[in-house]
This record gives structure tokens, C-alpha cells and sequence, in this order.
């Protein structure tokens, strides 16, 4: 079975740039979440999808972070404008039930 | 929301010797725990979870406990090895018709040799 695919793996940007991330769930996997995770910290989420559908997105910092999954498969994670404090691993997961799989994450570098 | 307490922050071990990693969550609701172990740069990975209408679960030198009524759950590695070293992370399902995860902290497991 393949596993969450993400890309890309790492981007460097100015502050106020716009950035775009990209993730592919597990086959059949209707939930697909999005997260962020600072360096020394636990991952916090940003928004849910149950197929292309807002479950969750209180978390989502909306003047500057957008999200969508078309056709409830892909899903892309936009930042516009990027500030320093952005700078983190962005990881995508997708689950089938409860069981959430990690995809390898895209490290963002604000500078 | 759900909040959850992890702790130590950093705990180092012995080789052999036995770790072990607490947790606390707020919302009585909660009923799924997961417990992920995520290595230097790489991905988080699910080693063992439980769910609120059990009181523990084993897997080989994995262990997780519940206490539902004190709402805080432990994981135990014992027979530790050097790639137990890593970060560990506890986390908790709040529920409510969405289910994302509520993360601790996590946890730098260091095993000396």
C-alpha cells in the first residue's frame, strides 16, 4: 500500500511570498488532515477534510492560510502572506477510521 | 478543546533499563490515545493506541495504561535498545464529530549504551 506523498519536501521563502503545498492521501481514505509542527513541539492541526468536505478548521489562521481538496482526493495548503513565525514542518495525514498515517512532511524556512 | 500534558520533556535510560512517558488530556470525552514515534526528520509513526473502554494494551516491550478517571495514560517501553532513542508523542482524540489529534509536547527518549 502506498503511503501519503507530499512535495515538496523543503521550501525556502522571503516573508510575504506566497507558498503552496501539495499532498496525495492513501488510497480510499476519506479523512485527510492537514498539520503543522514547530520545531521542539507536538504537531497541531490546521484543518480536516472529510472527503471534500470542512470538517474542522478552527485552528486555521484564515487572513493568511487556505486549504481545499478537490474531488476528495488531493489536497493543496496555501500560505499567503508568510511570515517568519510560519516556518515549520508541514505534514499532512489521511485516515480510513481512526488510525491517522503521516505523510513525510514539507520543511518550510521563512526568511 | 482538548489540552494535553506530556512529560518528561527529555528522559535518557540505560540500555536494558525500562522508560517510561505520562500524559494527561482535559475532556472527559476523549476516547481514542494514540501513542507516535517520530526520528530525526522523519515522520511521525504509530507504535501502539488505545481506546477508552480498555485499561491496557501490550505489544512485545510496549505497553500503554489508561486510567480513564484521572484521565492520563502512560506509555512503558520496556528492554530499552538504541532505536528506541527518538521522539515520543501522546496524543488524544477529543471527538465531537471531528477528529483530529490533540498532541502532547513529546518526549526526547535517549538510551545510553
Amino acid at each position: 500500500e502506498a503511503g501519503v506523498a507530499q512535495s515538496p519536501r523543503y521550501k525556502i521563502i522571503e516573508k510575504r511570498q506566497s507558498v503552496a503545498f501539495w499532498c496525495n492521501p492513501i488510497s480510499g481514505h476519506a479523512t485527510l488532515y492537514w498539520y503543522q509542527q514547530i520545531l521542539g513541539q507536538g504537531p497541531k492541526l490546521l484543518i480536516q477534510f472529510q472527503n471534500n468536505g470542512v470538517v474542522d478548521d478552527s485552528q486555521l489562521p484564515k487572513d493568511r492560510f487556505s486549504a481545499e481538496r478537490l474531488k476528495g482526493v488531493d489536497s493543496t495548503l496555501k500560505i499567503q502572506p508568510a511570515k517568519l513565525e510560519d516556518s515549520a514542518v508541514y505534514l499532512c495525514a489521511s485516515s480510513s477510521w481512526t488510525e491517522q498515517f503521516f505523510g513525510p512532511g514539507t520543511r518550510l524556512t521563512v526568511l | 478543546g482538548e489540552n494535553v500534558e506530556q512529560h518528561p520533556s527529555t528522559l535518557s535510560v540505560q540500555e536494558g533499563d525500562s522508560a517510561v512517558i505520562k500524559c494527561t488530556y482535559s475532556d472527559s470525552a476523549s476516547n481514542y490515545f494514540p501513542w507516535y514515534k517520530q526520528e530525526l526528520g522523519k515522520r511521525p509513526q504509530l507504535i501502539i493506541d488505545i481506546r477508552s473502554n480498555v485499561g491496557e494494551k501490550k505489544d512485545q516491550r510496549i505497553a500503554v495504561t489508561l486510567n480513564k478517571t484521572a484521565k492520563h495514560f502512560s506509555l512503558h517501553i520496556t528492554e530499552t535498545q538504541p532505536e528506541d532513542s527518538a521522539v515520543y508523542f501522546c496524543a488524544a482524540f477529543s471527538g465531537g464529530g471531528a477528529d483530529g489529534l490533540t498532541f502532547g509536547k513529546g518526549t526526547h527518549l535517549i538510551i545510553q549504551p
